[in-house]
């Protein structure tokens, strides 16, 4: 366990289904992050929550839509997706002045 | 733009035998580099980082790194593999400065362990 869990561990989805999914860090870190991992490719940034408030979209299509209501917890909101969505989803936290994240273990989503 | 490039796709080498992972980098400032390792169907964990001092940073589970400006390299080394060294390994730097959320990774390098 690193501090940072996520959940659902799995996740299989249809492409008109609705769905979450959570982060939750209790290091008292004040920066979260959203991060995808598709096979063969790096690992790449989605979003960035500084004190619960968003710094960065990397270009992430509005099918993602992420929710950071405190500075211990990040959801991201999932619909419509398509099947190229499928892909390790991983939540990061870290602390201001503090170099280097902690990762929680991912949710494996596929989407069908 | 920052980048990472991590050559090797695909490293296999004997238990016991040593090991050194390559990572090149793109950063125009002085970079923090950091070397994460993957377990199958975990998430990532840090195994060390540079920001600054001695070039040569020692991590957990007997890695090491050695950050030299003049190649642009942040290699990774181990002595002596483990078995359970068999993971994917991934090199990243911090661009910015303090906590702009913004890491690069490379794309990774799989390490197979034979017996």
């Amino acid at each position: 366990e690193t501090g940072v869990t996520q959940t659902p561990r799995h996740l299989v989805m249809g492409m008109t289904n609705k769905k979450s999914l959570k982060c939750e860090q209790h290091l008292g870190h004040n920066a979260m992050y959203w991060y995808k991992q598709s096979a063969k490719k790096p690992l790449e940034l989605m979003f960035v929550y500084n004190f619960k408030e968003q710094t960065e979209n990397n270009s992430v299509p509005s099918r993602f839509s992420p929710e950071c209501p405190n500075s211990s917890h990040l959801f991201l909101h999932l619909h419509t997706l398509q099947p190229e969505d499928s892909a390790l989803y991983l939540c990061a936290s870290s602390q201001e002045g503090v170099y280097g994240y902690t990762f929680g273990s991912g949710t494996r989503l596929t989407v069908v | 733009a920052q980048s990472v490039t991590q050559p090797d796709i695909h490293i296999t080498v004997s238990e016991g035998a040593s090991l050194e992972l390559r990572c090149n980098y793109s950063y125009g400032a002085t970079p923090y580099l950091f070397w994460y390792v993957q377990s199958p169907g975990q998430g990532l964990q840090l195994l060390l980082k540079y920001f600054s001092g001695d070039t040569l940073v020692q991590g957990i589970k007997g890695f090491e790194a050695e950050f030299k400006r003049s190649q642009s390299s942040f290699n990774l080394r181990k002595p002596s593999v483990h078995w359970s060294d068999a993971a994917e390994y991934f090199c990243a730097v911090e661009s910015g400065s303090g906590n702009t959320g913004k890491l690069i990774f490379g794309q990774g390098t799989t390490l197979q362990v034979k017996p």
